[in-house]
């Protein structure tokens, strides 16, 4: 099983519709990200976060450490949100602190 | 700012072959890293950087070398190139590894 595991691994959605992107983890963190690949394949930093929610815009990312599940929601959808969305999570334990263990990703499209 | 630079965006390479894929980043950032994504994985971490003079080895180091001899360059040495090593590479900084991260837009590597 991998650390960390995203829900679902395929998602598609009609322009305006709500969007909710599962990760959950298994091992104790101190971070988890958040991040955005272009179908161009550049990939974007959207949240990182340790605790609560944070929101930028329409995008906004939930954890709860206790029950080891993030959440990241998109309201208003358009088709530029069209992307993969990839959760990676930083462990506490020992050097492996160090790095970020990554989920496969979603792979979102929205349609107009 | 350029951000985070790599070169070259494409390479084809036949096995047994070396080469190095070059990583700059002009912020100043200390905390450097090489990641490779392949098909139904996530992103897996090669090596990493915490300052000038130090590396480490990350989860999936084999067949690779790296060294940082300045705060702003980090490549990546393969030293015989297999078609294993076929993949997207992405070079990524950050101020500290509890920062976010910045990637740079990959390297698209075929070994034939």
């Amino acid at each position: 099983k991998n650390e960390v595991e995203q829900s679902p691994q395929n998602l598609t959605a009609q322009e305006g519709e709500f969007i909710t992107i599962n990760c959950s983890y298994s091992v104790g963190i101190s971070a988890l990200h958040w991040l955005q690949q272009h179908p161009g394949g550049g990939i974007v930093s959207l949240f990182m976060l340790s605790s609560g929610k944070k929101k930028h815009g329409r995008l906004i990312a939930t954890i709860n450490i206790q029950e080891k599940h993030s959440s990241l929601h998109i309201t208003a959808s358009h088709p530029r949100d069209s992307a993969v969305y990839i959760c990676a999570v930083r462990s506490v334990r020992g050097t492996s602190g160090s790095r970020l263990t990554f989920g496969e990703g979603t792979q979102l499209t929205v349609n107009p | 700012n350029a951000g985070v630079t790599q070169t070259p965006k494409f390479q084809v390479l036949k096995t047994g072959q070396s080469m190095t894929l070059q990583c700059a980043q002009d912020m100043n950032h200390e905390y450097m890293s090489w990641y490779r994504q392949d098909p139904g994985m996530g992103l897996r971490l090669i090596h990493y950087s915490v300052g000038a003079g130090i590396t480490d080895q990350g989860e999936v180091p084999n067949g690779y070398n790296v060294s940082r001899s300045t705060t702003e360059d980090f490549p990546l040495r393969l030293l015989s190139a297999a078609p294993s090593q076929t993949s997207v590479y992405f070079c990524a900084s950050s101020r500290d590894r509890l920062y976010e991260q910045y990637f740079g837009p990959g390297t698209r590597l075929t070994v034939t």
